[in-house]
Parts: C-alpha cells; sequence; structure tokens
C-alpha cells in the first residue's frame, strides 16, 4: 500500500525558515517524482515544483523559486521542502503527491498546515 | 501559464446526474493524450484523484465518476449523485509547466 506521512503542524515567526518532510512506503521512491503543493485556506491548488526521487532532479513553478527548495533522501524515501523567509502569505496547507510519468498526482500525503505568526 | 476555469458552485438532487466543467485557455492535448485530470476534496481532507488523462478512472474510483472532452473543453460527470459525492472538484492540466489547477467547483445537494 502507498503511503506519504507528512510530519506535524507547525508555527513559525516571520523571516524563518521551515522544513518539512513526506515519508514514503509502498513503492520503489526512486522510480517517481514527488510533487509539493501549497492550498491556502478556501483557495484552490496550487504546484510548487518537483523533484525525481532517483536523482534529484528538480522543477520549479517559477512563483516559488526562491522561495522553496525540494531535496530528497533515497536511503529514508523521504522528500523534503524548505521554506525560507516566512511571511503571512506563506501560511497554508502544505501537499507532497506522488507524480506519474504524465505530471498528475496518484497518492497524497495527509497535509500540514504551517502557521506564520509573531 | 494555462488558466483553467470551473464554475464556483453546482447544485443537483441525489441520484441525479452532476456535469461538472473545466475549460483551459489552451489546448491540452498531445498525441492523442488529453493531459487533463480530476480531483475530488473534501474538507480537511487531501485531494483524491478521481480520472486522469481524461478519461481513465483511477484506481478503486467508482463507476458511477466519469471523464469526457479534449482540447480546452473537458467534463466531469457523476451519475448517480450520492451523499458522499459532496465536495469540491478540481481540474489540472500537466500539458505545459507550471501544472495548474481549476479553482474548483463545490458540488451542494438540492
Amino acid at each position: 500500500e502507498v503511503q506519504l506521512q507528512q510530519s506535524g503542524a507547525e508555527l513559525v515567526k516571520p523571516g524563518a525558515s521551515v522544513k518539512l518532510s513526506c515519508k514514503t512506503s509502498g513503492y520503489t521512491f526512486s522510480n517517481y517524482y514527488m510533487s509539493w503543493l501549497k492550498q491556502m485556506p478556501g483557495q484552490n491548488v496550487e504546484w510548487i515544483g518537483n523533484i525525481y526521487g532517483g536523482n534529484g532532479g528538480t522543477g520549479y513553478n517559477q512563483k516559488f523559486k526562491g522561495k522553496a527548495t525540494l531535496t530528497v533522501d533515497k536511503s529514508s524515501s523521504t522528500a523534503y521542502m524548505d521554506l525560507s523567509s516566512l511571511t503571512s502569505e506563506d501560511s497554508a496547507v502544505y501537499f507532497c503527491a506522488r507524480t506519474d510519468s504524465n505530471y498528475y498526482f496518484d497518492y497524497w500525503g495527509q497535509g500540514v498546515m504551517v502557521t506564520v505568526s509573531s | 501559464d494555462i488558466v483553467l476555469t470551473q464554475s464556483p458552485a453546482l447544485a443537483v438532487s441525489l441520484e441525479q446526474r452532476a456535469t461538472i466543467s473545466c475549460k483551459t485557455s489552451q489546448n491540452v492535448d498531445n498525441f492523442g493524450i488529453s493531459y487533463m485530470h480530476w480531483y475530488q476534496q473534501k474538507p480537511g481532507q487531501q485531494p483524491k484523484l478521481l480520472i486522469y488523462e481524461g478519461s481513465i478512472l483511477a484506481s478503486g474510483i467508482p463507476a458511477r465518476f466519469s471523464g469526457s472532452g479534449s482540447g480546452t473543453d473537458f467534463t466531469l460527470t457523476i451519475d448517480p449523485v450520492e451523499a458522499d459525492d459532496i465536495a469540491t472538484y478540481y481540474c489540472q492540466q500537466s500539458k505545459d509547466y507550471p501544472l495548474t489547477f481549476g479553482s474548483g467547483t463545490k458540488l451542494e445537494i438540492k
């Protein structure tokens, strides 16, 4: 069974950084991309970028370049996303999602709420 | 960026048919594949894949759900609608980067 388990909710101060994790199981991590997506309260979903589990190759939405950095640890089948210089506009739920070769999202993590507040 | 346009809400009666549309600002077909996908999201949950590549039912999804369309006009149909289908439905294109979503259609019961 494919599972994506995300880390817990985060409360961070403006200007700080946060690192989110997405631990996977039930499939060969290095054979798939992992995407990260953002959903602000009551809003639609935005694609942040993706990273290939095999070689760490990345693709980013231009909107999130400089804000998000994606990495993987193949040894633990875990994907990470660093978010930097956080502002209130970064307060949102962030999802990781396994990404098929035709770039749709077939399995999702449960999401993690990031709240940026002083 | 490719823009996907959905109606904000749709109200249908139980056991009737729901038709949710998604129009794209550019053609999302290529070499016979429609790079259009549909998701269901219930409050407080992650989105769930329903339909991929325009019309292929994802694993475990009931046959009440179907997808159709090509080019710039796509439709998700739920027939018949059940109470458990109350959710927001999103379309997503993967023809071009950045991958983009529609703003979602909230399905309500009359």
